[in-house]
């Protein structure tokens, strides 16, 4: 299958500093990518749903003004967590759709840890 | 939006025996039916998923099975083994990729 990477997987940050989070796609191209938010023993939430060239498309409640969302190319996605807080720590994981693959399959980058102290 | 729903939360199940988890969807549109093992800190990984056009598909001890009328599918796990141990999630995709609450299971040797 198509591989989607993430960087970092993992960081420690400072509270009120913004951390930036990569995901690309490392073999295929990626018109839409999204952002998923997962909290201990529970299931992925959407956070927005990247698309290149033009603006994230936020889910209700996720604000889109701490959580910006750049999807320059077709194979680079970021989240910046911007003002980071304690209550932002959580594993996030992208994920990105091969628009050329026989079944536009959405492949799953490994994550990235993030604790705000 | 789409919403799915997934039972059970837990399951339990000695090796050798089969495991079942079932899930409802609620968007009509929704044509794609994949599901996930996802081990603790890892990304999902897809084990199955099955199209709006099939009923059933089967990949040696994984099945999944799908009733569009009634809006829910299933997944069977047979001849469960210790490694099969995870917690899984099934999910719709109408406009985008919704996720069930996960089950978590655990194969007792």
């Amino acid at each position: 299958g198509a591989v989607v990477s993430q960087h970092p997987s993992w960081v420690i940050c400072k509270s009120g500093t913004s951390v930036k989070i990569e995901c690309r796609s490392l073999d295929f191209q990626a018109t839409t990518m999204f952002w998923y938010r997962q909290f201990p023993k529970q299931s992925l939430m959407l956070m927005a749903t990247s698309n290149e060239g033009s603006k994230a498309t936020y889910e209700q409640g996720v604000e889109k003004d701490k959580f910006l969302i750049n999807h320059a190319s077709l194979t680079l996605s970021t989240l910046t967590v911007t003002s980071a807080h304690p209550e932002d720590s959580s594993f996030y994981i992208c994920s990105a759709r091969d628009i050329l693959g026989q079944y536009n399959e959405q492949f799953f980058g490994p994550g990235t840890r993030l604790t705000v102290l | 939006g789409e919403n799915v729903e997934q039972h059970p939360s837990t399951l339990s199940v000695q090796e050798g025996d089969s495991a079942v988890i079932k899930c409802t969807y609620s968007d009509s549109a929704s044509n794609y039916f994949p599901w996930y093992k996802q081990e603790l800190g890892k990304r999902p990984q897809l084990i199955i998923d099955i199209r709006s056009n099939v009923g059933e598909k089967k990949d040696q001890r994984i099945a999944v099975t799908l009733n569009k009328t009634a809006k829910h599918f299933s997944l069977h796990i047979t001849e469960t083994q210790p490694e099969d141990s995870a917690v899984y999630f099934c999910a719709a995709r109408g406009r985008q990729l919704t996720f069930g609450s996960g089950t978590q299971l655990t194969v007792l040797p």
